[in-house]
């Protein structure tokens, strides 16, 4: 079975620095990954995806990630963080048939300091 | 608009009553999901359904119960089975198993 580790459970970077958010998948193939974000009291949203291909994958409000297979890695990074990236951040791993059925990180709450 | 709805948004009972989430989508997805989220923890799995009229447990099954009778609607009921049914609800789907979710708003779920 798939599994993802956020190792950081909190993060806090000043506005207009840069940001990188961890994400760190077990599974034996190639593996489905996503990154989602969610504000307080809200559902999640999804940020970026990667099935396949390239593996710098650019998402929506200026977020990318790269996929690092020799890593195991999924970290999602920002050039310039903005006040209202404040949320928290969850990354999913899905795989084969399952692919949909994805396994959550237990997420990353990030704070921008002004 | 196209999307997935939740409602109520906040929802209060008291210990011992059944309760039934709503969760409504217009997307024409086959997928739908439930989850439960808890203060500080990430999304845990209760129950999801491929295909109308057949669905799974997840990884916390345990104290629900859910039907898919029409490919729009996934209603959970939190019985009283439940220990410990105060949490944030969020109920999801995807056109296929393999595609990305889309979430609902939540509901709120506080057992007096």
């Amino acid at each position: 079975a798939q599994s993802v580790t956020q190792p950081d459970i909190h993060i806090t970077v000043s506005e207009g620095a840069s940001l990188e958010l961890r994400c760190n998948y077990s599974y034996g193939a190639t593996p489905y990954l996503f990154w989602y974000v969610q504000s307080p009291g809200q559902g999640l949203q999804l940020l970026l995806k990667y099935f396949s291909g390239d593996t710098l994958v650019q998402g929506i409000k200026g977020f990318e990630a790269e996929f690092k297979r020799s890593q195991s890695s999924f970290n999602l990074r920002k050039p310039s963080v903005h006040w209202s990236d404040a949320a928290e951040y969850f990354c999913a791993v899905g795989a084969g048939t399952n692919a949909g059925k994805s396994t959550f990180g237990d997420g990353t709450t990030l704070t921008v300091k002004p | 608009d196209g999307g997935i709805t939740q409602s109520p948004k906040y929802l209060f009972r008291k210990e011992g009553q059944n309760v039934t989430l709503s969760c409504e989508q217009n997307l024409n997805h086959d997928a739908m999901y439930w989850y439960r989220q808890d203060p500080g923890q990430g999304l845990r799995l209760i129950y999801y359904s491929q295909i109308v009229n057949d669905f799974q447990k997840g990884d916390i099954a345990e104290g629900y119960s859910v039907s898919r009778e029409k490919k729009e609607s996934f209603p959970l009921t939190v019985t009283s089975a439940q220990k410990n049914p105060t949490a944030f609800y969020l109920c999801a789907s995807s056109p296929s198993i393999q595609g990305q979710q889309f979430f609902g708003p939540g509901t709120r779920l506080t057992v007096l």
